[in-house]
């Protein structure tokens, strides 16, 4: 079946502009991620959604930065008002869910969308 | 504070060059450690999930092990194929805030 995607794949924008970056996760996949990723580390974690709730958005740098998930299945990151430190490689994963000790925690990301803030 | 780290930085093996990795970690209460393999331009693709110390999986020429405080991910003979960076990451029981170690960086030289 099809995988985790995001769209756009590239996205350059100006300074002070909004963004919106969307993600399609596996369908019937309960858990959604967003992280960051800076070029030679790991995904910094962002925010996750169980379903249509948002779980937790310790991540998330500044109020700059928000997610959604309205119907439980796409989700949207929007950063507003974007700085040049915000210039990343964002990516989205998604997972059965959380049942602990399960494979319900393996997670699938997609491609990301690497942002540039000029 | 919940921090993984993984070493070596980066390695260098010829081409069946068996070797290890390390990822260390401190999180109260592990509810899980995953191996994620990423190729470059690419997001991470899962290898495998250890729950508890003493657990080992394999896939191939990998082999993840498990302890209290860390984890190994065994490379066998390994082939050039086998070059990508090798994430780790875990999930610590009261929440889904997974933490990533920073990778290793593997190339496996023909």
């Amino acid at each position: 079946g099809a995988g985790v995607s995001q769209s756009p794949r590239y996205k350059v924008t100006k300074r002070g502009q909004d963004v919106a970056l969307r993600c399609d996760p596996i369908s019937g996949h309960v858990s959604l991620y967003w992280y960051r990723q800076a070029l030679g580390q790991g995904p910094e974690f962002l925010t996750y959604f169980n379903y249509e709730a948002q779980q937790d958005k310790s991540g998330l740098p500044n109020d700059r930065f928000s997610a959604e998930r309205p119907e439980g299945s796409i989700s949207t990151l929007t950063i507003q008002r974007t700085e040049q430190r915000d210039s990343a490689m964002y990516r989205c994963a998604s997972s059965l869910g959380s049942l602990a000790g399960t494979s319900y925690n393996e997670q699938f990301f997609g491609p990301g969308t690497r942002l540039t803030v000029l | 504070e919940d921090q993984v780290t993984q070493s070596p930085e980066a390695l260098r093996l010829q081409e069946g060059e068996s070797s290890s990795l390390n990822c260390s970690y401190t999180v109260s209460g592990l509810r899980g450690l995953f191996w994620y393999r990423q190729d470059p331009g690419k997001g991470p693709e899962f290898l495998f999930t250890l729950y508890s110390a003493g657990e080992e999986k394999e896939k191939e020429r990998l082999k993840a092990t498990l302890t209290k405080k860390e984890s190994f991910l065994h490379i066998t003979a390994p082939k050039p194929e086998d070059s990508a960076t090798y994430l780790c990451a875990v999930l610590h029981n009261y929440g889904q805030n997974f933490v990533f170690g920073p990778g290793t960086r593997l190339s496996v030289l023909p």
